[in-house]
């Protein structure tokens, strides 16, 4: 696809239950950033893979969070036994190398009930 | 580490109004500064961008200037228009990372 791609666009979870957000960045894009926007929050850093590895995953709240890349493409963002406070839009961004910017998915919007 | 202030809003122009929205950053070494806006239903995109003291970005009638002794970087419109009503966000790279630090962000709306 043309641009960065994140499923499902809205999620609605029970308290305490698991959820997995899909990131499928940019074809060639080798970054991927992980970031959270709540509101009056702006946007958090989570998580950065560059290819598979993951150099700085210091924005991940706890160890609920994790993430992984496979094939230097897809990302699953999984948050474990979920609480109200994770309610909030996960944004994906991917970009190629060099100072290039980031391009941004349109965010999951995630409701822990 | 690196850390953005910037307006929070939001904030409330009519068509052809002079715009600017204050950043300031706290950063070691030498980063780069960005704006980006996500417009009404879309996702974040990068308005312009600076990476040395001096740079001046511009896009869409929107220009910022990054300055070093002042550590801020300033975003201004001389006229805005009903099209340009957005969040816009400030933000600086972290020295010695590929981490991009955004601010809070800030609600524009411009009346027609």
């Amino acid at each position: 696809g043309a641009g960065v791609s994140q499923s499902p666009s809205n999620k609605v979870t029970e308290k305490g239950k698991d959820v997995e957000l899909r990131c499928d960045p940019i074809s060639g894009h080798t970054a991927l950033y992980w970031y959270r926007q709540s509101l009056g929050q702006g946007l958090e850093f989570l998580i950065y893979f560059q290819g598979n590895s993951a150099p700085d995953k210091s924005g991940l709240p706890s160890d609920r969070f994790s993430a992984e890349r496979t094939g230097g493409s897809v990302s699953t963002l999984t948050i474990q036994r979920t609480q109200q406070e994770d309610s909030a839009v996960y944004l994906c961004a991917s970009r190629g190398s060099g100072a290039t910017p980031l391009h941004f998915g349109n965010g999951t919007r995630l409701t822990v009930t | 580490g690196n850390s953005v202030t910037q307006m929070e809003g939001p904030v409330t122009l009519s068509e052809e109004a002079f715009l600017t929205i204050n950043c300031t950053y706290t950063a070691t070494g030498y980063p780069s500064l960005f704006w980006y806006v996500q417009y009404p239903g879309e996702g974040l995109q990068l308005l312009l961008k600076a990476t040395k003291a001096d740079d001046k970005g511009s896009n869409k009638g929107f220009e910022a200037t990054y300055r070093k002794e002042t550590t801020s970087f300033h975003l201004e419109k001389g006229s805005v228009q009903v099209s340009d009503s957005a969040v816009y966000f400030c933000a600086v790279t972290q020295g010695g990372s590929e981490k991009l630090v955004f601010g809070k962000g800030m609600k524009l709306t411009v009346n027609p």
